[in-house]
């Protein structure tokens, strides 16, 4: 079974910072990562798929790269409502979520 | 709009079953795979069930196989999950999701509770 390792595992960060959150797989899984966003009593939103493409309808400052193991999730200036738990997916074979990172403001 | 809309959920004792139901709308729901994530209190999320746009094929993890089973009937556009030797470590919130031809889920329900608790 593949093993998604995300970190860290919390991050406190200020109104306009860049954040980068990390994905590693447990195996090469080619570019099949997604990234979801958790508000606190919400369904998981989908935020970036196939590593780098942005969902329709998600703000330009959520980026993803990476391929192979490591994969990143930026966020390019933080916003307040950005405050949420990030969870990376891997579907290469079948599915595993990573543990999440949960964002908050500093 | 895709919406997804999950019933079903409640308490249920140790070794007892339970059956959940979606019902989809805003979309052609037998073109796609859909599939069941759950979500224990506090904890990530855990992938449960997935099913192919026909019914023809069911694909499930170790932690439920041969005792979840996941259906759908295309006619009424609506996913089942029905649940059976349930245990206290399937306590969690349960999750419809739309499966994108990429694979992995863009849409998803807002979610139903199941407890198992004596």
């Amino acid at each position: 079974d593949i093993q998604m390792t995300q970190s860290p595992s919390f991050l406190s960060a200020s109104v306009g910072d860049r954040v980068t959150l990390s994905c590693k797989a447990s195996q090469n899984i080619n570019k099949y990562l997604a990234w979801y966003q958790q508000k606190l009593g919400e369904a998981p939103k989908l935020l970036i798929y196939n590593a780098n493409s942005l969902q329709t309808g998600i703000p330009s400052r959520f980026s993803g790269s990476g391929s192979g193991t490591d994969f990143t999730l930026t966020i390019s200036s933080l916003q307040p409502e950005d405050v949420a738990t990030y969870f990376c997916l891997q579907h290469n074979s079948w599915y595993t979520f990573g543990a999440g990172t949960k964002l908050e403001l500093k | 709009e895709v919406q997804l809309v999950e019933t079903g959920g409640g308490l249920v004792q140790p070794g007892r079953s339970l059956k959940l139901s979606c019902v989809a709308s805003g979309f052609t729901f037998n073109n796609y795979w859909m599939s069941w994530t759950r979500q224990a209190p506090g904890k990530g999320l855990e992938w449960v069930a997935s099913i192919t746009n026909s019914g023809g094929s069911t694909y499930y993890p170790d932690s439920v196989k041969g005792r979840f089973t996941i259906s759908r009937d295309n006619a009424q556009n609506t996913l089942y999950l029905q649940m059976n030797s349930l245990r206290s470590e399937d306590t969690a919130t349960y999750y419809c999701t739309r499966a994108d031809y990429g694979g992995y889920s863009d849409y998803w329900g807002q979610g139903v509770m199941v407890t198992v608790s004596s």
